[in-house]
């Protein structure tokens, strides 16, 4: 079956615009989770979704980013006012329920570039 | 905050020599996960280790969780040019559904 989508797969902004990256799970996966990934670096955690609730949003940076899921499946990550450290690839993963035993399942990811 | 420290950052091998790779914490993990990420794609998981002290093999490749489920290493016997690669630890450190990751080791296996 299809595995994680993202779109666009690569995304320039200029500084101070507004993005959004949107995340499709794999069907029937009711958790979905957002990273992002520097280069060189590990990704890092910003935010679960169990259903259309944000489970735990304790690694979103700051204000500017906010992420949404409102029926449950397709998901929203909207940056505003990017800066020049925005730029990462950001990692969108989903798995059946959220929580250990649970196998997240990655997706390519979309690259932003903040000029 | 939990952190996981991961080492070498980087390993650069001939054909056929062994390595391990290691990760470490100060925080107790209820599991940890070992995944291999390719360029221009999303980490793919290849174990998940849950009781302290548990070896699991996938065929050259051997992993371990500490007695004290705080840290964890990666053993590939007779690397290959295939296994060349990011190979990232994360863990889960309670019950919810956030993984912390390593920075990761950059793999190298030349023929």
């Amino acid at each position: 079956g299809a595995g994680v989508s993202q779109t666009p797969s690569n995304k320039v902004t200029e500084k101070g615009k507004y993005v959004e990256l949107r995340c499709d799970p794999i069907s029937g996966h009711t958790a979905l989770y957002w990273y992002r990934q520097s280069l060189g670096q590990g990704p890092e955690f910003l935010i679960y979704f169990q259903g259309t609730g944000a489970a735990d949003d304790s690694g979103l940076p700051n204000d500017r980013f906010f992420a949404v899921r409102p029926e449950g499946s397709v998901s929203t990550l909207k940056i505003q006012r990017t800066e020049r450290g925005d730029s990462a690839v950001y990692l969108c993963a989903s798995s059946l329920m959220a929580g250990v035993g649970n196998e997240q399942f990655f997706g390519p990811g979309t690259r932003l570039t903040v000029l | 905050t939990q952190l996981l420290e991961q080492s070498p950052q980087f390993l650069s091998i001939q054909e056929g020599e062994n390595l391990t790779v290691y990760c470490n914490s100060s925080s107790v993990f209820s599991s940890l996960q070992w995944y291999r990420q390719e360029p221009g794609e999303g980490p793919v998981l290849l174990v998940t280790v849950v009781t302290g002290g548990e070896v699991k093999k996938l065929k050259r490749l051997t992993f371990q969780f500490g007695d004290a489920r705080k840290d964890s290493s990666l053993h590939i016997t007779a690397a290959q040019p295939g296994d060349t690669g990011l190979y990232l630890c994360a863990g889960h450190y309670n019950q919810g559904g956030k993984l912390i990751f390593g920075q990761g080791t950059e793999l190298s296996v030349k023929p």
